[in-house]
């Protein structure tokens, strides 16, 4: 049981730049989040999706899309990537609305130069 | 507004002993919170949570106290353990947010030998 996977750990994008971040879980849940933490904070949601076909927007989702074409996936994208984007990206699913544990991932570390 | 704060960014204790985490909350409405442990370079893992319809719960080790009239909730951890090292932190469940938690700032404990 992998949990859940994000990849890449670690990437250094240029301005301007496009990439996806992927997750993938295994454990069946419906509900997906993607978190940013800066330096020394605490984590900020970006977007969630609380099932396949279905997302939307968090705290701070400018700079950012998402999709969720499968109950496993959910990526996230960066269209043109900004310095303010340098941070650690979490992704975590939860089998229920956000009354339980939530099951991170390890964590994707961007850098935009 | 809605803010989860901690009192103490660093918290220093000789193994052994007993380690108190403090975080206050701003929202009278939120009924539910969660303690994360992040280690360094992983991702945020569940410790222990309590809904606003209790006063204390307990765990491995773990013990969460709820106080709703002073907003305040509190980790305690017995016989602090080197592996107990980590950045904790503290997210409320607003009730008119039921898809996302709110993180508080964090807190490093450092076990001393």
């Amino acid at each position: 049981n992998a949990g859940v996977t994000q990849t890449p750990k670690f990437r250094i994008l240029k301005i301007g730049q496009s990439m996806t971040l992927q997750c993938t879980q295994d454990m069946n849940h419906n509900y997906m989040y993607w978190y940013r933490q800066d330096p020394g904070m605490g984590l900020k949601l970006i977007y969630y999706s609380v099932g396949a076909g279905i997302t939307d927007k968090g705290e701070v989702p400018n700079g950012y899309n998402v999709s969720r074409s499968t109950t496993e996936d959910f990526p996230l994208r960066l269209e043109l990537a900004a310095p303010s984007q340098t941070s650690v990206y979490f992704c975590a699913s939860s089998y229920d609305k956000v009354t339980g544990e939530l099951f991170f991932g390890e964590g994707s570390r961007l850098t935009v130069l | 507004g809605e803010s989860v704060g901690l009192h103490l960014p660093t918290l220093s204790v000789q193994e052994g002993d007993n380690s108190i985490i403090n975080c206050a909350y701003s929202n009278s409405a939120s009924d539910y919170f969660i303690w994360y442990k992040q280690e360094s370079g992983k991702g945020p893992q569940f410790i222990i949570d309590i809904r606003s319809n209790m006063d204390k719960r307990q765990g491995q080790r773990v013990t969460v106290l709820l106080n709703k009239t002073v907003k305040h909730l509190s980790l305690q951890i017995a016989a602090t353990q080197p592996g107990d090292s980590a950045v904790y932190f503290c997210a409320e469940n607003p009730m008119d947010s039921s898809y996302k938690l709110i993180f508080g700032s964090g807190t490093r404990l450092l076990v001393r030998p």
